[in-house]
């Protein structure tokens, strides 16, 4: 299976919040990340969190790590059109030289 | 600073052909990292340069190689285009590596091929 899970849709309502969950199977990731694709674009950094942090805060993004269940999770408050894009996660492990990504949650926000 | 640039920004060949894309990274970073990301694959790391020596490599036929220039500038070279080539090629560069430093992207180059 895949070392990085995500759904690969999530619908929302604009103004309301946006969860956007990942599973990951490496214990021994350092860093997770979430990067922000829009269409016809690359990747753009969103935020990222240290493996000994549980929370961290950015404006209208919540990360939360649970480490004993391996999910890592991205809320986006007040969700706005401009938030429509396809969310990755990706993880750095100590074994694995490079990140693992997840195939993308494909954001879709309506009025 | 300046962020990642990727040329061209689209591509159009045919079967058979070769093609060259190029990666500028942000300055100062010495690791630049290729990818290929296909709707139906999604996000596959290709292969990581540094000081111009590759460190690590994916799992691509010969066909895909690259190099890395003594400026850390970037190419990639594509040989003998299959139609299942047609892609997005994302560069990403960090200061010393992906493993270590966070990895920023650039804009992709489209390639499409007939």
């Amino acid at each position: 299976g895949e070392d990085v899970e995500q759904s690969l849709f999530l619908s929302v309502r604009e103004g309301d919040s946006s969860v956007i969950n990942c599973t990951y199977t490496d214990s021994s990731s350092t860093y997770l990340y979430w990067y922000k694709q829009e269409p016809g674009a690359g990747l753009q950094l969103l935020t990222y969190i240290f493996s000994n942090m549980d929370m961290k805060q950015d404006q209208r993004l919540t990360v939360l790590l649970n480490k004993k269940d391996k999910h890592l999770s991205l809320r986006i408050a007040d969700t706005q059109t401009g938030d429509s894009a396809i969310y990755f996660c990706a993880e750095n492990t100590g074994g694995s030289y490079i990140p693992t990504f997840g195939r993308g949650t494909s954001l879709i926000v309506h009025p | 600073k300046a962020g990642v640039t990727q040329t061209p920004r689209y591509l159009i060949k045919t079967r058979g052909q070769q093609v060259t894309l190029s990666c500028s990274p942000i300055s100062g970073h010495r690791s630049v990292s290729w990818y290929q990301q296909t709707p139906g694959q999604g996000l596959q790391f290709l292969f990581e340069y540094f000081s111009e020596t590759q460190r690590n490599k994916g799992n691509f036929p010969g066909r895909f190689s690259g190099r890395q220039f003594s400026n850390s500038r970037s190419e990639m070279n594509v040989s003998t285009l299959e139609l299942g080539d047609s892609a997005l090629y994302l560069c990403a560069s960090a200061v010393r590596g992906p493993s270590t430093d966070t990895q920023y992207f650039g804009p992709g180059t489209r390639l499409t091929v007939l």
